[in-house]
């Protein structure tokens, strides 16, 4: 069946690097491809999704390109900050049934220290 | 407009007990789910409901029970709780369409002793 991988956390930066989080997936048909961003003590968030190929998702300054031939959609920001310490999954949906089942990556934790 | 709400926040039960996970939405979404998330193992669907009247089962169903009888309910029950079932729910929402963002709301922890 579908399944996500991402690398284990947790990912511990100073303010302002660079960030990237894994995540590579595997689908039998052309899933779309999502992370979302769960804050202490909250639900999860949409942070950004593409829904084909070479498509890239963006928004508060990560981004993440869907890479067809290496099956992967890794998340990345220029410059983090403490607010976005938080855990991050990636999560594909295969749209063939009508209703968006995602399939969740186990999450990374991110830790920004200022 | 609350979004998506779950009561309670926090719950301990004994094994054996039976409770309701309550759901609601005030956005007029057509689908709702309900998801557990256990360490390690990142959020599994537990049930799904398309529109009022039609539920299904996801990857996980056993064990629980669900109902829509509005579009803005979707309680999950424990019928028999069991330590196997110590986890955080969260139920979401989402348009009918198939781009369309699925929203979460804060969770259940709860604990089966």
């Amino acid at each position: 069946g579908d399944s996500v991988t991402q690398m284990e956390g947790p990912v511990t930066l100073s303010e302002e690097a660079f960030l990237t989080i894994n995540c590579t997936y595997t689908a039998t048909g052309y899933p779309s491809l999502f992370w979302y961003v769960q804050y202490p003590g909250e639900g999860l968030q949409l942070l950004l999704k593409a829904t084909k190929a070479d498509d890239k998702g963006s928004n508060k300054g990560f981004e993440a390109t869907y890479r067809k031939e290496t099956t992967s959609f890794h998340l990345e920001k220029g410059s983090v900050q403490v607010s976005d310490s938080a855990v991050y999954f990636c999560a594909l949906s295969d749209l063939g049934t009508g209703f968006q089942k995602l399939v969740f990556g186990t999450g990374t934790r991110l830790l920004v220290s200022p | 407009n609350a979004g998506v709400t779950q009561t309670p926040k926090f719950q301990v039960l004994k094994t054996g007990q039976s409770m309701t996970l309550q759901c609601a939405q005030d956005m007029n979404h057509e689908y709702m789910s309900w998801y557990r998330q256990d360490p390690g193992m990142g959020l599994r669907l537990i049930h799904y409901s398309v529109g009022a009247g039609i539920t299904d089962q996801g990857e996980v169903p056993n064990g629980y029970n669900v109902s829509r009888s509005t579009t803005e309910d979707f309680p999950l029950r424990l019928l028999s709780a069991a330590p196997s079932q110590t986890s955080v729910y969260f139920c979401a929402s989402k348009m009918g369409g198939t781009y369309n963002e699925q929203f979460f709301g804060p969770g259940t922890r709860l604990t089966v002793l």
